[in-house]
């Protein structure tokens, strides 16, 4: 029972490169939404996905790009890494409608330097 | 827009004592309300709930109640265990269908 899946668990990046993070869901969840996590400000929002090929943005949507092609995957891109990107992120999933659980991957830790 | 304010921690108890972590949102309506718990290198994972003013969620032995009145959904545990130890998001669903997370409060516990 896989659940939320995040791909990889640590990164370090130069500043100016990019990467992909990969999220995952064997739910069959139509909500998807990525979060990053910093000290002393909780989880701010940075896109989110009500099904494939919908996306939206969060609170925090600015150097990250965001696709939904499949219901299962939903991939997080930093087109051109800064050091104010190093954050811990988060990836969840949940049913869409309703008040519903949402079910969060394992963190991705990402230092820009 | 909705909101979520939490005590700041850390929060160091020792084991068996009295646990409460304060809680108030602020938003349109009447969200349904939760808190989630984030063990050491893990995600975060649902620990209760309540979806109306005066419900009670439970779970682990935690309880939180939907206060309408003050605008409050404060954790409390009886008698805390080293177990307990991690960091709490006070949580609501908004109007938008998003989950707004408060700051977090990390507890330690000492045995």
């Amino acid at each position: 029972n896989a659940g939320v899946t995040q791909t990889p668990k640590f990164q370090v990046l130069k500043t100016g490169q990019s990467m992909t993070l990969q999220c995952a869901q064997d739910m069959n969840h139509e909500y998807m939404s990525w979060y990053r996590q910093d000290p002393g400000m909780g989880l701010r929002l940075i896109h989110y996905s009500v099904g494939a090929g919908i996306t939206d943005q969060g609170e925090v949507p600015n150097g990250y790009n965001v696709s939904r092609s499949t219901t299962e995957d939903f991939p997080l891109r930093l087109l051109s890494a800064a050091p104010s990107q190093t954050s811990v992120y988060f990836c969840a999933s949940r049913t869409q409608g309703g008040v519903t659980e949402a079910f969060f991957g394992q963190g991705t830790r990402l230092t820009v330097v | 827009g909705d909101s979520v304010t939490q005590m700041e921690g850390p929060v160091t108890l020792s084991e068996e004592a009295f646990l409460t972590i304060n809680c108030t949102y602020t938003a349109t309506g009447y969200p349904s309300l939760f808190w989630y718990v984030q063990y050491p290198g893990e995600g975060l994972q649902l620990l209760l709930k309540a979806t109306k003013a005066d419900d009670k969620g439970s779970n682990k032995g935690f309880e939180a109640t939907y206060r309408k009145e003050t605008t409050s959904f404060h954790l409390e545990k009886g008698s805390v265990q080293v177990s307990d130890s991690a960091v709490y998001f006070c949580a609501l669903y908004s109007s938008a269908s998003k989950i707004i997370f408060g700051s977090g409060t990390r507890l330690s516990i000492r045995p």
